[in-house]
């Protein structure tokens, strides 16, 4: 069945750094698109950056642009989010999610996600 | 960027009733919206994509209509484990936009 596993968050100060990483199974992963979405305690579903299935084309929201890399190693089956000068508000549980569809279809829904992995960003 | 809008904010209604909650779009996005479902401490999970069609596994109950800017669910009669936050979500445009949410709590 399909597995997705968030790791490597924590606590970090703000300015600091973190990279996520979100290892998949159960499925070709080489086939699919992948994003990272985000909630902040308490708050709504906030959609960050996404990858295409061949490590093309990325897109990012805007209040991550710049700062948040997305990336992924389809030898290792892993996504990762490389993210840098963190602020108090990018505190949140950070997902990773698979697109919806059959491989190679790239349809922007979220079919499966990770039970995420917290990142704190406090001084 | 394509703002949803929920509402209500929250509903509160008993098992058995109906639900209809409602996701507006501040631009046109054809169909190209889905509905998710999230209980506490638990990832989402995916209800209905391209507002109407029923996802793998998800109980006949749950109906998506809808198409340009206004979209609704509805839950025919709601089971107890229905009581949840809902979410739309659109991918017409980048970036991808979620509405804030509503919640289902029991009355």
């Amino acid at each position: 069945q399909v597995q997705l596993m968030e790791s490597g968050g924590g606590v970090v100060q703000p300015g600091g750094s973190l990279r996520l990483s979100c290892a998949a199974s159960g499925f070709t992963f080489s086939g699919y698109g992948m994003h990272w979405v985000r909630q902040a305690p308490g708050k709504g579903l906030e959609w960050l950056a996404f990858m295409r299935s061949d490590e093309g084309n990325t897109y990012y929201a805007d209040s991550v642009k710049g700062r948040f890399t997305i990336s992924r190693d389809n030898s290792k089956n892993t996504l990762y989010l490389q993210m840098n000068s963190l602020r108090a508000e990018d505190t949140a549980v950070y997902h990773c999610a698979k697109v919806y569809g059959s491989v190679g279809a790239t349809i922007n829904y979220f079919d499966y996600w990770g039970q995420g992995t917290l990142v704190t960003v406090s001084s | 960027e394509i703002v949803l809008t929920q509402s209500p904010a929250t509903l509160s209604l008993s098992p058995g009733e109906r639900a209809t909650l409602s996701c507006r779009a501040s631009q046109n996005v054809n169909s190209n919206l889905a509905w998710y479902q999230q209980k506490p401490g638990q990832a989402p999970r995916l209800l209905i994509y391209d507002a109407s069609n029923r996802a793998t596994g998800i109980p006949a109950r749950f109906s998506g209509s809808g198409s340009g800017t206004d979209f609704t669910l509805t839950i025919s009669s709601l089971e107890p484990e229905d009581f949840a936050v809902y979410y739309c979500q659109q991918r017409k445009a980048w970036p991808i936009t979620f509405g804030q949410g509503t919640r289902l709590e029991i009355k």
